[in-house]
């Protein structure tokens, strides 16, 4: 299994450019999840879904959108490129067991993105 | 509000020696708990977690943390530290029946030879 996969590694972009980061896994999770990180602000998240065609809004969406048309993908999209979103992104995926869509995270490696 | 503490920035300990990162939570409901490791560079790998049972829970490298809902805590513990243990160290606690995790901050670990 290759795990959580993201692309790309880095990306720069400049102010007002959109792009959208990849993310996928192949463990069959229903539940995803992006995070960013930024220092001394640990991990934020910005979206999540708890399977294909169910997306939700995380503590910081603003900027961000996503979907989630099959199990194993769930890009996020920047609309329009802000230096605010210069950071390390995470995309991450959990298992059901049961009803409950929470146990242990995986992570993928991480896109540094800078926006100038 | 709901909300997870790591109370120090950066832990120094010496090899060999005990290792204790600190993590206090204030959440509703039974919650669970989660400790993941990021080496420089790299994402997070998950630890360990607790969710009931045992309030000693062990985790991967030899790690383990105690759940202590009177003083509604969980810290990460190590009896023997390494310098590949050097890393950043996230709590994250999920409240009863929710879809999110709160993250504390990171805890910055560094093993001295």
């Amino acid at each position: 299994n290759a795990g959580v996969t993201q692309t790309p590694k880095f990306q720069v972009l400049k102010t007002g450019q959109s792009m959208t980061l990849q993310c996928a896994q192949d463990m069959n999770h229903e539940y995803m999840s992006w995070y960013r990180q930024d220092p001394g602000m640990g991990l934020r998240l910005i979206h999540y879904s708890v399977g294909a065609g169910i997306t939700d809004q995380g503590e910081v969406p603003n900027g961000y959108n996503v979907s989630r048309s099959t199990t194993e993908d769930f890009p996020l999209r920047l609309l329009s490129a802000a230096p605010s979103q210069t950071s390390v992104y995470f995309c991450a995926s959990s298992y059901k067991a049961g009803t409950d869509y929470f146990h242990e995270q995986f992570f993928g490696p991480g896109t540094r993105l800078t926006v100038l | 509000a709901q909300s997870v503490a790591q109370p120090e920035d950066q832990v120094n300990v010496a090899e060999g020696n005990p290792l204790t990162v600190k993590c206090t939570y204030s959440v509703s409901g039974n919650p669970y708990l989660f400790w993941y490791v990021q080496y420089p560079n790299r994402g997070l790998q998950f630890l360990l977690k607790y969710i009931t049972g045992d309030n000693l829970v062990k985790g991967s490298y030899g790690f383990e943390a105690e759940f202590n809902k009177s003083q509604t805590s969980f810290h990460l513990k190590k009896p023997s530290a390494l310098v590949s243990d050097s890393a950043l160290y996230f709590c994250a606690v999920r409240p009863g029946n929710n879809r999110k995790l709160i993250w504390g901050l990171g805890t910055s670990l560094a093993v001295n030879p």
